[in-house]
C-alpha cells in the first residue's frame, strides 16, 4: 500500500515569493491534515479536511496561507507571499476516520531566504 | 491550556537495556493518547494509541505504553532496546469532546539514542 505522498521534498525560495505544496493521501482516507513542524518541535495542525470540506482551519494564517482539496483526494497548500519565518517542514497526513491514527507523508522542507 | 510535555530532550540507553520515554499531559477529561516515531527525513509513523481499557497498550516494533490517569502520564517503554530504535519520538494527545475531533496536540519530541 502506498503511503502519503508529498512533493516537492525540498523547496528554497526568496521571501515574498509564492510557494505551493502538494499532497496525495492514502487511498480511501477521507480525512486529510496539514501540519507545520518547526525545528526541534512537534507538528502543529494548520488545517483539517473531511472529504473536500475544511472542518478546522482555525490555526491557518489566512492572510497568506490557503489550502484546497477540490475533489476530496489530493490537496494543495499555498503560501503567498512567503516570509522568512515560514521556513519549516510542512507535513501532510491522512486517516480513514477523524480520530483514527494518522499516517504522515515525508514532508516538504521549505527554506525562505 | 491544553499541553503535552516530554521532559527529556534526549534519552540514552545501551542496546539490550530497557528504555522509557516519558510523556505527561495537561488535558481535562479522558483524552486519547498516541505515540509516533520519526526517522530522519521521514514522516511520523504511528506506534500505538490508548483510548480506553487496559492501561498497558502494546504497539509496533515491541513498544508498549502505560497510561496512568492519576499522574496524567503515558510513558513509552520497551523491554530491550535496539540500535535501530534510535529516532525522534513524539507523544500526542487528542483532547476529549466533539469540538476536538481530529485535533492532535504534540509534545516537543524526545530523541532516543541507543548505543551498541
Amino acid at each position: 500500500e502506498a503511503g502519503v505522498v508529498q512533493s516537492p521534498r525540498y523547496k528554497i525560495i526568496e521571501k515574498k515569493q509564492p510557494v505551493a505544496f502538494w499532497c496525495n493521501p492514502i487511498s480511501g482516507h477521507n480525512t486529510l491534515y496539514w501540519y507545520l513542524q518547526n525545528l526541534g518541535q512537534g507538528p502543529e495542525l494548520l488545517i483539517r479536511y473531511e472529504n473536500e470540506e475544511a472542518v478546522d482551519d482555525s490555526q491557518l494564517p489566512k492572510d497568506r496561507f490557503s489550502a484546497e482539496r477540490l475533489k476530496g483526494v489530493d490537496s494543495t497548500l499555498k503560501i503567498q507571499p512567503a516570509e522568512l519565518g515560514d521556513s519549516a517542514v510542512y507535513l501532510c497526513a491522512s486517516s480513514f476516520g477523524t480520530d483514527d491514527e494518522q499516517y504522515f507523508g515525508p514532508g516538504t522542507r521549505l527554506t525562505v531566504t | 491550556a491544553q499541553s503535552v510535555a516530554q521532559p527529556e530532550d534526549q534519552v540514552n540507553v545501551a542496546e539490550g537495556n530497557p528504555l522509557t520515554v516519558k510523556c505527561t499531559y495537561s488535558v481535562s477529561g479522558n483524552p486519547y493518547l498516541f505515540w509516533y516515531v520519526q526517522y530522519p527525513n521521514r514522516g511520523l509513523q504511528f506506534l500505538l494509541k490508548y483510548i480506553t481499557g487496559d492501561n498497558l497498550v502494546k504497539g509496533s516494533y515491541g513498544f508498549e505504553a502505560e497510561f496512568n490517569k492519576s499522574q496524567t502520564s503515558f510513558h513509552l517503554k520497551k523491554p530491550s532496546a535496539l540500535v535501530s530504535d534510535s529516532a525522534l519520538y513524539f507523544c500526542a494527545v487528542r483532547p476529549p469532546g466533539s469540538s476536538n475531533t481530529g485535533k492532535l496536540i504534540f509534545g516537543q519530541g524526545t530523541t532516543l539514542q541507543v548505543k551498541p
